[in-house]
């Protein structure tokens, strides 16, 4: 299976704040990297898909970016409603496998 | 508007049995491949286990932990999937969220439903 591991597993920040978490796999998948989104007592809701891919809706200050076994999501200026844990998942093969998360907190 | 509505969770004992079922709408169901992910309380993301349309031969596949246990099954006309959960442990206390594949991400999910497995 196809381990994958966040960084940092928490971290916290400003409104405002330029926010990076990072993704390893490990092995290469491509490009084959989702973001997800997910918000106490929520469900997950994708954020970016192919690594670098901004699905329908979601706001311009989220990118991704990487191939390989290296990833990054990004907040470009991190608002109030950003607020959440992260999580990236690979699709290169089976087992679909999540990395552990990462909680952004206020600061 | 695509929902996905599961339903089914409950308090079962260790060794028991649990359907869930994840009514589908605002897309067409038959088309779609779709997953079941978990979430223990507290914990991470945990991909439960796949099923194919039928037109791609409706196969399934399943995560290590619950193989031989959980069997994944759809019907169409009912645009309903389903998840049976047979010899449940403790550590399958999860929510349990129906997913739809878009490709190779899972693009909607459903609002969950908890199961507990404690005696």
């Amino acid at each position: 299976d196809i381990q994958m591991t966040q960084s940092p597993s928490s971290l916290s920040a400003s409104v405002g704040d330029r926010v990076t978490i990072t993704c390893r796999a490990s092995q290469s998948i491509s490009s084959y990297l989702n973001w997800y989104e997910q918000k106490p007592g929520k469900a997950p809701k994708l954020l970016i898909y192919a690594a670098s891919s901004l699905q329908s809706g979601v706001p311009s200050r989220f990118s991704g970016s990487g191939s390989g076994t290296d990833f990054t999501l990004t907040i470009s200026s991190l608002q109030p409603e950003d607020f959440a844990t992260y999580y990236c998942q690979q699709s290169y093969n089976m087992p679909l496998t999540f990395g552990g998360g990462t909680k952004v907190e206020i600061k | 508007e695509v929902q996905l509505v599961e339903s089914g969770g409950g308090l079962v004992k260790p060794g028991g049995s649990l359907r869930l079922s994840c009514a589908a709408s605002g897309f067409t169901f038959s088309n779609a491949w779709m997953s079941w992910v978990r979430q223990a309380p507290g914990k991470g993301l945990e991909w439960v286990g796949r099923i194919k349309t039928k037109s791609d031969g409706g196969t399934t596949e399943y995560a290590a932990p619950v193989k031989g246990r959980f069997t994944i099954s759809r019907d169409d006309s009912k645009d309903t999937l389903y998840l049976q959960m047979n010899s449940l442990k403790t550590e399958d206390t999860a929510v349990y969220y129906c997913t739809t594949h878009s490709s190779t991400w899972l693009k909607y999910w459903g609002q969950g439903t908890l199961v507990t497995v404690s005696s």
